[in-house]
């Protein structure tokens, strides 16, 4: 059974600083994994979606890598601003029109 | 120029009762999906229509029902709420060939049961 776990649940940073939220999922038989952003009462954005053979994905600040055989990604943020604060979803698609999310990264970016 | 929109925004019903949420998409999907997300904040997906027809079907009690007139329409009906049943619903969709693409989702509804 896919489980997709997301590290850290929450994170503060001041302003600027670089940083990188992990997800990781236990099975490697993915066709995708997308990175979604979701504002406090707002619905999903999609940010970002890595196919299974492409290994990164980048849009403006955002870098999103894929280590489908470690059963990994990372969604690196750069120079963070208060505006990035919101809760970030990692999903992985395993075929059968089923997606399965983690539970979020809340980010708390400090002015 | 809304893609995908849901109404309504806010639910509040009494436990027992029979309500609906409508969703609307204008971008031309032909898969549409419907996902619950629970006070720990998980998103579930519930069930997923592919040219108006059930694809997937999670361990979702039937009273809850899907209902897709036409393809640019995913409404959820719920019968005799419960207070479990309190929970941000949110429809999406992609294209025919399921979500090798971008899921486009709605702003979700906010359903609490009393």
């Amino acid at each position: 059974k896919q489980e997709v776990t997301q590290i850290p649940a929450a994170l503060s940073v001041p302003e600027g600083e670089n940083l990188v939220l992990n997800c990781s999922f236990t099975d490697s038989a993915i066709y995708n994994l997308q990175w979604f952003r979701q504002d406090p009462g707002k619905g999903l954005t999609s940010l970002l979606l890595i196919q299974s053979s492409q290994r990164e994905q980048t849009s403006g600040r955002l870098n999103a890598s894929l280590d489908k055989s470690s059963g990994r990604s990372t969604l690196y943020i750069a120079a963070s601003q208060p505006g990035d604060s919101a809760t970030y979803l990692c999903a992985v698609y395993t075929g059968g029109f089923k997606t399965i999310f983690g539970a979020g990264t809340r980010l708390f970016v400090k002015a | 120029d809304t893609a995908v929109s849901q109404t309504p925004k806010y639910l509040v019903t009494q436990m027992g009762n029979d309500k609906s949420i409508k969703c609307e998409q204008n971008l031309g999907h032909d898969t549409m999906y419907w996902y619950k997300q629970d006070s720990k904040k998980f998103l579930k997906i519930m069930f997923s229509y592919n040219n108006k027809e059930l694809i997937i079907n999670e361990t979702v009690p039937n009273r809850f029902s899907p209902k897709s007139p036409d393809k640019a329409h995913l409404n959820l009906h719920i019968n005799s709420l419960e207070l479990g049943d309190s929970a941000v619903y949110f429809c999406a969709s992609s294209q025919e060939t399921g979500p090798l693409g971008s899921q486009y989702f709605g702003p979700g509804t906010r359903l609490t049961v009393t």
